[in-house]
Formats: C-alpha cells, structure tokens, sequence
C-alpha cells in the first residue's frame, strides 16, 4: 500500500510553546489528508479534514485557532498545537487519501506530551 | 451524520478460538467499510475492506462480509494466535459535507494467551 510518513513519532514540549507535526504521502498525490486524536481508552476522534489548498474543515468541538491545519501541498499537511496544555497531551495520527480511492492510509502517529 | 458502533472490549481468547467482533455503521449512500488494526506502540494498519453491499474483505485470515440489510460488517477469524493481539477499528468512508470522511468506532482491543 501507500506509505504515509509522520514525524516527529513523539515529542515533549514544555506548556505554552508550539508544536508542529508533519504528515507525509510519499508515494501519491493526498488531495484529502485527515487529523486524528487518540484517547487513552482506544477511540479515535476526527479533528479536521483538510484538501490541499483550501481551509481545513474543523469537527464540533475542535478549535480551530490550537489546531492549525496547513495543507499547502499534495504531499503535505501540517498540524500545528498552539500554546500546548498538558490537556493537549495525546496520540496524534493523519492520514491521507488520493484523488479517487476510497482507502486512507495512516502515519505511524506522534505522541505528545505537554509538561 | 455518519457513526460507527463497535462491541466493547478487551476481548480476551485462547490461541486457536474463534473470534468475532461486531461492528454496525449508520451512514446515507453507500460508504465503504473497512477494518484497521493497531499493534502495541505502532499507528494504523488497513487490515481488510469491501466497497460495496455482499462484498467480502479478507486478508490474514480474518473476514468480514458487507451486510447492506444488518448494516453490519462483523470482522471474524478461525484461529487465532497470539501475534493477534491488538486493536481493532472498524471505520466506513463516506461522504459527509462535500467532503470524503473516514468516521472510526471506539476500537475492540483483543489479547489472546496461549
């Protein structure tokens, strides 16, 4: 399959700064990329959908100006947790589709932790 | 809008039992389904799919059959081993404001002893 590339895989930062996390299709063209948080107790929560040079389409409940999405390429989107709070803390995973498929595939995710 | 039910977990089985895991969707159109497994410490795995309704996805095997009428897609396997040990995540892709969207149920998490 397609092979989607996450960096960092985990990070600390200190509370109030800025993170930044890169998602990369290494081998297609992602016109969609999506943004996932990972809660400890297995569910996977939708943040935003983003397609490739336009604003990122953010679920209910995210906030839109901690989390910003930049989709700038059709090989990268990148997801940036402003003034992180330990409550910022969690699994971060994206995922990207091509044109016409159907399937996402995933990056390996990045965990973050805000001390 | 779209949703994803999954059965609770853990579950937990002896090597060579018969697993089943249910998973039921709510979604318009006709989404594709899909099941994804996450090993300890690593990210998502598409593990099976079928795109549309009486389609079988199978791979490793586990099986599961889209059922349009149950609105189901229960994930199964014959034998199971220890080495599938994991979390489970049914997911549909559809369509939900323009937009092509993946929605995840909670994820079944499995161990299975020796």
């Amino acid at each position: 399959g397609a092979v989607v590339s996450q960096h960092p895989s985990w990070v600390i930062c200190k509370s109030g700064t800025s993170v930044k996390i890169e998602c990369r299709s290494l081998d297609f063209q992602a016109t969609t990329m999506f943004w996932y948080r990972q809660f400890p107790k297995q569910s996977l929560m939708l943040m935003a959908t983003s397609n490739e040079g336009s604003k990122a389409t953010y679920e209910q409940g995210v906030e839109k100006d901690k989390f910003l999405i930049n989709h700038a390429s059709l090989t990268l989107s990148t997801l940036t947790v402003t003034s992180a709070h330990p409550e910022d803390s969690s699994f971060y995973i994206c995922s990207a589709r091509g044109g016409s498929g159907t399937e996402a595939f995933f990056g390996q995710g990045t965990r973050l932790t805000v001390v | 809008g779209d949703s994803v039910t999954q059965m609770e977990g853990p579950v937990t089985l002896s090597e060579e039992a018969f697993l089943t895991i249910n998973c039921t969707y709510t979604a318009t159109g006709y989404p594709s389904l899909f099941w994804y497994v996450q090993y300890p410490g690593e990210g998502l795995q598409l593990l099976l799919k079928a795109t549309k309704a009486d389609d079988k996805g199978s791979n490793k095997g586990f099986e599961a059959t889209y059922r349009k009428e149950t609105t189901s897609f229960h994930l199964e396997k014959g034998s199971v081993q220890v080495s599938d040990s994991a979390v489970y995540f049914c997911a549909l892709s559809g369509r939900s404001g323009g937009y092509q969207k993946v929605t995840f149920g909670t994820g079944t998490k499995l161990q299975v002893i020796p």
